[in-house]
């Protein structure tokens, strides 16, 4: 049970093009999901957290305008990173919490983009 | 949000007992002390999580004293496989919003 899944798992794309990534809890509904960024031998960095049918609520210093966030359904949000940069290459992971007392987050596998 | 301190790196031997301790001095009451474990290029895993005393789950057990300002988590007979950066969150129920700090790198020699 508590399976998270991303795709895709790996990206490469060219520098000013676009790109999405989805997030999809397999065998719950996720009232709340979270994007992390995780640069290499560094900390997962929360950006945003985003909510079902809800605006997400983006961390300090994440561009909103750029790393656009849908939580369309219980089951499924998607991060776009618009007009990608080499700067936004880096290991994207969500997590979703189906709420309850304890909010244990689970974590999808993560996507690796590459931007040229 | 309560901060965590952690040790950056520890090194342990295959069939030892490993112990990692997290310092959450600031910790509230609703808060949940939650463990995860990462491994390079995958998304952390859940391990265990508790509120006090003690839990113990089929890979890891937990103990939290009293006061809550601490929490250790306990891998018995590490193998090769356990080497990866073990996280310490403590979790705002309701609040929901989670930072993870720098995390403790376990490497297990054979």
């Amino acid at each position: 049970g508590a399976v998270v899944s991303q795709h895709p798992s790996r990206v490469i794309c060219k520098s000013g093009t676009s790109v999405k990534i989805e997030c999809r809890s397999l065998d719950f509904q996720a009232t709340t999901m979270f994007w992390y960024r995780q640069f290499p031998k560094q900390s997962l960095m929360l950006m945003a957290t985003s909510n079902e049918g809800s605006k997400a609520t983006y961390e300090q210093g994440v561009e909103k305008d750029k790393f656009l966030i849908n939580h369309a359904s219980l089951t499924l949000s998607t991060l776009t990173v618009t007009s990608a940069h080499p700067e936004d290459s880096s290991f994207y992971i969500c997590s979703a919490t189906s709420g309850g007392a304890t909010d244990t987050q689970y974590f999808g596998p993560g996507t690796r983009l590459t931007v040229l | 949000l309560a901060k965590t301190t952690q040790p950056i790196s520890m090194d342990s031997y295959e069939g030892q007992e490993v112990n990692i301790t997290c310092s959450h001095n600031n910790i509230a009451t609703n808060d949940y002390i939650t463990w995860y474990q990462q491994f390079p290029s995958q998304g952390p895993r859940f391990i265990i999580q508790g509120y006090k005393t003690k839990v113990t789950n089929e890979v890891a057990s937990l103990f939290i004293p009293a006061d809550r300002k601490s929490s250790t988590l306990s891998l018995p007979r590490v193998s090769l496989s356990d080497t990866a950066v073990y996280y310490c969150l403590v979790v705002n129920t309701g609040g929901f919003k989670t930072i993870f700090g720098a995390g403790t790198r376990l490497f297990v020699k054979a």
